[in-house]
């Protein structure tokens, strides 16, 4: 089944480490993003990426870091610039050309806490 | 800029009663709106969307939402409550032509449907 698969489902980051959120597509989507979700903040876009080897700044791109080296995978680092990164992140994807709708598909998450 | 306000935090409604969840958007041309549902530590799940044509849009699990384009709201509604459609409900807008940008989500409205 085609998909958007987001490991791990949880992750722990001691304080002054960098840690890497894994988004793996097979939909043969263009597009990828990343949004974090805190209680009652809504979603955030962090990154996003409309080809391989390009991305752009979301709203809250600070102390996060992206690569497309592929157009099926789009890790997000967290890296210890991120002084609040306890959160749940969350990683979707769309085409971009085409018929049908542009909707996104979403991953099922990561929860990363700061121990 | 685009943007997406859900007034209600929370909407608490009787199982078989009617709900309804708000919606209401701002973006410059026509809009492109969509309604998420996260259950628990999950990610979001597609519910149906507004392009153009009828104002009345039917979705997923007996979802619809009315489109009123001179309120520029895009409510979410079902006929009748089930306990099972307790979830977070996001509503998500960008303009239809402007090039690709992301959505942009509202910060969600829980819904919980009381037996």
């Amino acid at each position: 089944d085609g998909g958007i698969t987001q490991s791990p489902k949880y992750l722990f980051r001691k304080e002054g480490q960098n840690v890497t959120l894994s988004c793996e597509q097979n939909l043969n989507h263009d597009a990828m993003y990343w949004y974090r979700q805190d209680p009652g903040q809504g979603l955030r876009l962090i990154y996003y990426s409309q080809i391989v080897n390009d991305f752009q700044k979301g709203d809250i791109a600070e102390g996060y870091s992206v690569s497309r080296e592929k157009k099926e995978s789009f890790p997000l680092t967290v890296t210890s610039a991120q002084k609040n990164p306890t959160a749940f992140y969350l990683c979707a994807s769309t085409r971009l050309t085409g018929p049908g709708d542009y909707g996104y598909t979403f991953g099922s998450g990561t929860r990363l806490t700061v121990v | 800029a685009q943007s997406v306000a859900q007034p209600e935090d929370q909407v608490n409604v009787a199982e078989g009663n009617p709900l309804t969840v708000k919606c209401t958007y701002s973006v410059s041309g026509n809009p492109y709106l969509f309604w998420y549902v996260q259950y628990p530590n999950r990610g979001l799940q597609f519910l149906l969307k507004y392009i153009t044509g009828d104002n009345l849009v039917k979705g997923s699990y007996g979802f619809e939402a009315e489109f009123n384009k001179s309120q520029t709201s895009f409510h979410l509604k079902k006929p009748s409550a089930l306990v099972s459609d307790s979830a977070l409900y996001f509503c998500a807008v960008r303009a239809l032509n402007s090039g690709n940008t992301p959505l942009v989500f509202g910060k969600g409205t829980r819904l919980s449907v009381i037996a």
